[in-house]
């Protein structure tokens, strides 16, 4: 099936800190989502990208759609310790409403 | 407004039971997921929904099953609970090509 690699694994980082990661796909995909999850809850939607190039922010969350459709990028501005949680990609291809996910990055904030 | 609720949030069983896990959403949502979240595999796909009575298989089936009798409710089943299925389970809900919304997940241990 599909893959998605997302990058890093984890990171730990200081608060005031940028954030950057990616995720790419062996294939073409037509959406592009970004996840969080807090401890103990379920992953909850940041931002949804539908057209390759799209470049969308949510306050200090911007991702874009890559050109190729088959990677995706989100940057974190001026980190905050809520900000800790994992972070997953997920790609929607050809069929109607599944989707794929990557296996998440692992952010961390200290002070 | 969770929209999502699933239950039970814990069980603890012993191998070789059988045990029921219960989505439930009022979304009105065509689609509904059952995922399995692990250490290294991130969200795995077991069972979907696109629709009361039709079901499909995902990436991690066996050892499951799911009903979805109507559309409000879908049930994962696991018929003999093996050490395995220790995980965090998930349903999603989603519009036909929208985003997913995920439950607060199950935490199954079994013993």
């Amino acid at each position: 099936g599909q893959q998605l690699n997302q990058s890093p694994q984890s990171m730990f980082i200081q608060e005031g800190e940028d954030v950057s990661m990616n995720c790419t796909s062996s294939s073409i995909f037509n959406t592009w989502l970004w996840y969080k999850q807090d401890p103990g809850e379920g992953p909850v939607l940041l931002i949804a990208l539908y057209k390759a190039g799209e470049l969308t922010s949510n306050g200090r969350l911007t991702a874009q759609f890559g050109i190729t459709r088959k990677d995706s990028f989100l940057n974190i501005s001026a980190s905050i310790p809520s900000d800790v949680g994992i972070y997953f990609c997920a790609g929607r291809g050809g069929t109607a409403s599944k989707l794929t996910f990557g296996t998440g990055t692992r952010l961390q904030v200290t002070l | 407004d969770a929209g999502i609720t699933q239950s039970p949030r814990h069980k603890v069983t012993e191998t070789g039971t059988p045990v029921t896990l219960r989505c439930h959403q009022t979304e009105n949502h065509r689609y509904m997921y059952w995922y399995r979240q692990d250490p290294g595999h991130g969200l795995r796909l077991i069972h979907y929904s696109y629709g009361v009575k039709d079901t499909d298989k995902g990436e991690v089936s066996d050892g499951y099953s799911v009903s979805r009798s109507k559309t409000e409710d879908f049930l994962l089943t696991l018929e003999s609970a093996t050490s395995s299925q220790t995980s965090v389970y998930f349903c999603a809900i989603s519009p036909p090509s929208g985003g997913y919304t995920f439950g607060s997940g199950t935490r199954l241990t079994v013993v």
